[in-house]
């Protein structure tokens, strides 16, 4: 069955520091690859997703992310945080011909001034 | 825009009480989904349907049952609750072809069953 693995429970990091959240999944013919993001109380918004094409994609907000056949992982990254980004995370992928969208453990963001 | 909406979004329920979480998509989408969530755990997937009239077994279908009778609503129904029930329940709809896929999801209900 398709796996998706987010290697890190918890990330701390100060405001204005570069952060990374590392996603790795299970290898299959085709995927299609997405990061939600989920503030405290809410439901999980679209930060980026990757289907096609450019292997980098890139979000309205400055997070960015790159999806590595090879290594079968799509971190996300962000050169520099702000404390609007502290949420958690959550990496998610289809499998190529299947039906669902199968979720990582997600990855808790916690920006400290 | 009303998205995916969820009602309600709290309730307790006594162990062995039913209930039914409703969920209903403006987006005219034919896959619909219900995850819950559990500190740590991500999101599992209970039930989906991929039309009206089709329903499907996700990773954690015990206690629960969905019907689909028409393309806008999803519900969710426990039948004997249990504690193990306790959780965030999340409904998701979707297109899954071409530049079009991508899941949205309701806010959510926080169930307690005591």
């Amino acid at each position: 069955a398709q796996s998706v693995t987010q290697l890190d429970s918890q990330v701390p990091v100060f405001e204005e520091a570069p952060v990374e959240l590392r996603c790795n999944y299970s290898s299959s013919v085709s995927v299609y690859l997405f990061w939600y993001v989920q503030y405290p109380n809410q439901g999980l918004q679209l930060l980026l997703k990757y289907l096609s094409g450019s292997t980098l994609v890139k979000s309205i907000n400055g997070f960015e992310a790159e999806f590595n056949k090879s290594q079968t992982s799509f971190h996300l990254r962000k050169p520099s945080v702000h404390i609007s980004d502290t949420a958690e995370y959550f990496c998610a992928v289809i499998p190529g011909g299947a039906q669902k969208l199968v979720f990582g453990q997600g990855t808790r963001l916690t920006i400290n001034p | 825009n009303a998205g995916v909406t969820q009602t309600p979004k709290f309730r307790i329920l006594k162990i062995g009480q039913s209930m039914t979480l409703q969920c209903t998509q403006d987006m005219n989408h034919n896959y619909m989904y219900w995850y819950r969530q559990d500190p740590g755990m991500g999101l599992k997937l209970i039930y989906y349907s991929v039309g009206a009239g089709i329903t499907d077994k996700g990773e954690v279908p015990n206690g629960y049952n969905v019907s689909r009778s028409t393309t806008e609503d999803f519900p969710l129904r426990l039948e004997l609750a249990a504690p193990s029930q306790t959780s965030v329940y999340f409904c998701a709809s979707s297109f899954l072809t071409g530049l079009n896929t991508e899941a949205f999801f309701g806010q959510g209900t926080r169930l307690t069953v005591v």
